[in-house]
């Protein structure tokens, strides 16, 4: 089946703009997540999603950032009035096993955010 | 901080050889997975250790856990120029999500 599908790949916004990510994640899977990964570093934790509910937002770094999930499928992060720091690859993934990290993620391909 | 941290962050081999990556890690855990990532793309799962194993084999793939030294390693055997990727190392924290090291970045010449 279709894995995880985020859009768009490629996002350059002005500063101040504001933004929306989106992910598909895979059909049935429960659990979803958000990385950030800046230029050759390793992947900070965003926000993770149980079903529509958010246990745990403690990865955002500050209220520019914001995420929603609908209907336990499609997630959106949204970055308001961007700042050239938020330039990054958004990573989302997903998981079929509810509210453990016992299990293999599914990774989309990212959405590369430059703000200039 | 991160809780997992790969050693080396970089490292260049000939194809055929093998390739040795570690991993340590902080606080106690339920279980390590290996990802691959590809150079613009997401991550691929590779192997989940849980942690009252201490070896695990996937193919070309041998992880090793050591839970008493907090560490893990991964070993590719006879590697090929398509394994050329970096690789990161993912440990559960208070199990509801997964914290990446920061990878090494292997690359294997043909």
């Amino acid at each position: 089946g279709a894995g995880v599908s985020q859009s768009p790949s490629n996002k350059v916004t002005e500063k101040g703009k504001d933004v929306e990510l989106r992910c598909d994640p895979i059909s049935g899977h429960t659990a979803l997540y958000w990385y950030r990964q800046s230029l050759g570093q390793g992947l900070e934790f965003l926000i993770y999603f149980q079903g529509n509910s958010a246990p745990d937002k403690s990865g955002l770094p500050s209220d520019r950032f914001s995420a929603e999930r609908t209907g336990g499928s499609v997630s959106t992060l949204t970055i308001q009035r961007t700042q050239q720091e938020d330039s990054a690859v958004y990573l989302c993934a997903s998981s079929s096993v509810q509210g453990s990290a016992n299990s293999p993620l599914h990774f989309g391909n990212g959405t590369r955010l430059t703000v200039t | 901080s991160q809780q997992g941290e790969e050693d080396p962050q970089a490292l260049s081999i000939q194809e055929g050889e093998n390739a040795t990556m570690n991993c340590s890690y902080k606080t106690s855990i339920n279980n390590l997975q290996w990802y691959r990532q590809n150079s613009g793309r997401g991550l691929v799962h590779l192997i989940l250790i849980r942690s009252n194993e201490r070896e695990k084999h996937s193919g070309r793939l041998r992880v090793t856990l050591d839970t008493s030294k907090k560490s893990s390693s991964l070993l590719i055997t006879a590697s090929r120029a398509a394994d050329t990727a970096s690789y990161f190392c993912a440990t559960d924290l208070y199990g509801n999500k997964l914290v990446f090291g920061a990878g090494t970045i292997l690359r294997v010449k043909s």
